[in-house]
């Protein structure tokens, strides 16, 4: 089974639209969840982090679930610069990052 | 600063050729990684290094070795290439108490023929 799962899209949606992604994580003692944006042929970059308690940011929203081991990525006002991919991001307790496949998002005029 | 350097940008090997990957950050930071992105698998973790003269196996190291003589510098080395070690090569460093903001090269594509 996969450290992280997400569901590859594509997402098209118009301008302002409300968009959500969420992802699974298998390992219930990971520590701590983020989001990283990648566009087109760059490196990822990250977005946000994502705490129980949730995280605002703009126009981004991320929630975290422990018991259902799930996070979810929210971004209301769609613009067509956030079209990109997101990648969830898990730290389960060690040195290193998890990555997951990554969900392509793309904003339609 | 110019951050997280790669050399060279793009590589275009023959099966059993070798090759180095240079990765050179400016941040001091102590982490370094390299990763491999393939279409439909995201981002793997070949090898990474906690400190200068230290490294460690990640998920998909088998074919490639690394060295950190220099803690600005992280070396990723292919001995006999093979198509399968087609991909993009990213290289992350971070300082351990940032772990999750991994700062990223702007990637290596290699192509094995």
């Amino acid at each position: 089974r996969k450290e992280v799962e997400q569901d590859p899209g594509p997402f098209n949606v118009p301008e302002g639209a409300t968009v959500a992604f969420n992802c699974t994580y298998s390992n219930s003692a990971s520590q701590s969840f983020f989001w990283y944006r990648q566009d087109c042929r760059k490196e990822p970059k990250l977005l946000m982090s994502v705490y129980s308690s949730g995280n605002e940011d703009g126009r981004f929203t991320a929630q975290l679930n422990r018991a259902s081991q799930y996070i979810s990525l929210l971004i209301r006002d769609s613009k067509l610069s956030d079209s990109a991919t997101y990648l969830c991001v898990v730290n389960p307790g060690a040195n290193n990052l998890f990555f997951g496949t990554g969900t392509r998002l793309t904003v339609i005029p | 600063n110019a951050g997280v350097t790669q050399t060279p940008k793009f590589r275009v090997l023959k099966t059993g050729q070798s090759m180095t990957l240079l990765c050179a950050q400016d941040m001091n930071h102590e982490y370094m990684y390299w990763y491999r992105q393939d279409p439909g698998m995201g981002l793997r973790l070949i090898h990474y290094s906690v400190g200068e003269g230290t490294t460690a196996k990640g998920e998909v190291p088998d074919g490639y070795n690394v060295s950190r003589l220099k803690k600005q510098n992280f070396l990723l080395g292919l001995e006999s290439a093979a198509p399968s070690q087609t991909s993009v090569y990213f290289c992350a460093s971070t300082a351990p108490s940032g772990i999750y903001e991994q700062y990223f090269g702007p990637g290596t594509r290699l192509t094995v023929t």
